[in-house]
Formats: C-alpha cells, structure tokens, sequence
C-alpha cells in the first residue's frame, strides 16, 4: 500500500494567493483528517470527514479555509487568500472507523510544508 | 472540549526507561493514543489503550487510568533512534508533544 498521498510536498507562494492542498487517503480507509502544525500551536484538527461528510469542522480558522472530499480517495484543502500566519506543515490523514468516533489509527500523510511571503 | 497535557521535554540515556505522562480533560472520552513524530516527518501511530491497563509492544507500553484522566508511555532499552516528540492523542485532539533526547 502506498499510504496517505499527499501534494504539493512544499509550497511557497505570496501573500494573497490560492493555495490548493491534495490528499489520497489509504484506499479502504472512511475516515480522513486535516491538520495544521506549527510550533506556537502545536498539531491542531482542522477538519474531519467520515464517509466523504464532513463532521466536525471547528477548526478551521476562518472562511479563508475550505475542504471538501467529493470522493472516498480524494479531498482539497483550499486557502483563500493565504496569509503568512498560514504558514505550516499542514498533514491529512486517514483511518478505518468501525463506528463513528471509534478512534481507529490514523495514518498520516508526509505533510505540505507551506510557506506564505 | 478536550485538553491534553504533557511535559515539555524529556532527556535520558541509551538503554534506560523513560516514561512520558499525559493527563486529559475531556467530554466523551473512548480512548488514549500515542504517536511519534522525529524532525521532519509525519506522527506515526505507537499504542492505543482503549480500557484501563498496560498494553504493551516491544520495548513500548502504555497505560491508561481512566479514574485519574491519566496515561503514560513507556520506552524501555531506548535508542537513539528513539529521540524524537511523542504525543498523547484523544482522537483527533493531540496533547502538545513531548520531545525526548536519548544521550549517548
């Protein structure tokens, strides 16, 4: 298995663009998370889809911030427009829930370093 | 809400035990897991104690206390490969790392 797949591995734009994020969950897997880690605040979930729904997005910070999972082996994170503050390792990750919260492992993805100027 | 809480840093030498703490404040509470994350790569998954207990994998245990929202992982016979930040995991909320030095 080629675990999470994650694109671009880094990316460095300028303050203002659109910045599209890419994930490949494990096939099989229901459950994918994206999270946002920095050294002020540490891993943080930023969204969390069971079965391509979303169902807990409190952490996105704003509506700047978007994703969406239109199929199981696919989902975008989308920043809109980036700001420097955005700049971070930004991990999805996937599991295999047998019941919704079941807290399955997660298998992370390599991560998108992202640097916003 | 959920709140994880961890030391900050840990420091100990090759072949001793190092045990790393994490206490929980949390709202419909399943379960402990345990990740590591070394410099530059991605949290992979170590242990999960889903009930009060030790649980045990190699030179890895981790334990939980429900009754206390408290939970530890050991590393015993520690390498220097295991230098590296260890989180605490309730789900999807993650304590805020400890990082641990193995010394020569």
């Amino acid at each position: 298995d080629a675990g999470v797949i994650q694109s671009p591995r880094h990316e460095v734009t300028e303050m203002g663009q659109e910045v599209t994020l890419r994930c490949k969950p494990i096939s099989g897997h229901n459950s994918l998370f994206w999270y946002r880690q920095t050294m002020m605040r540490g891993l943080e979930l930023l969204i969390y889809f069971n079965n391509n729904v979303p169902i807990d997005d409190s952490g996105m910070p704003e509506d700047r911030f978007s994703a969406k999972m239109p199929n199981a082996s696919f989902s975008t994170l989308k920043i809109q427009p980036s700001e420097p503050r955005d700049s971070a390792v930004y991990f999805c990750a996937s599991s295999l829930e047998r019941g919704l919260g079941s807290q399955e492992t997660q298998y992370f993805g390599p991560g998108t370093r992202l640097l916003v100027l | 809400g959920q709140s994880l809480e961890q030391p900050s840093e840990v420091t100990a030498v090759e072949g001793a035990i190092v045990q790393i703490n994490c206490t929980y404040q949390t709202s419909g509470f399943y379960g402990l897991s345990w990740y590591q994350q070394h410099d530059g790569g991605a949290p992979t998954f170590l242990s999960y104690n889903g009930l009060d207990g030790l649980e045990e994998t190699g030179r890895f245990s981790s334990f939980l206390s429900r009754s206390d929202s408290y939970g530890y992982l050991l590393l015993q016979e520690l390498q220097m490969k295991d230098s590296a930040s260890y989180f605490c995991a309730a789900f999807f909320v993650f304590g805020p790392g400890t990082r641990l030095s193995v010394l020569p």
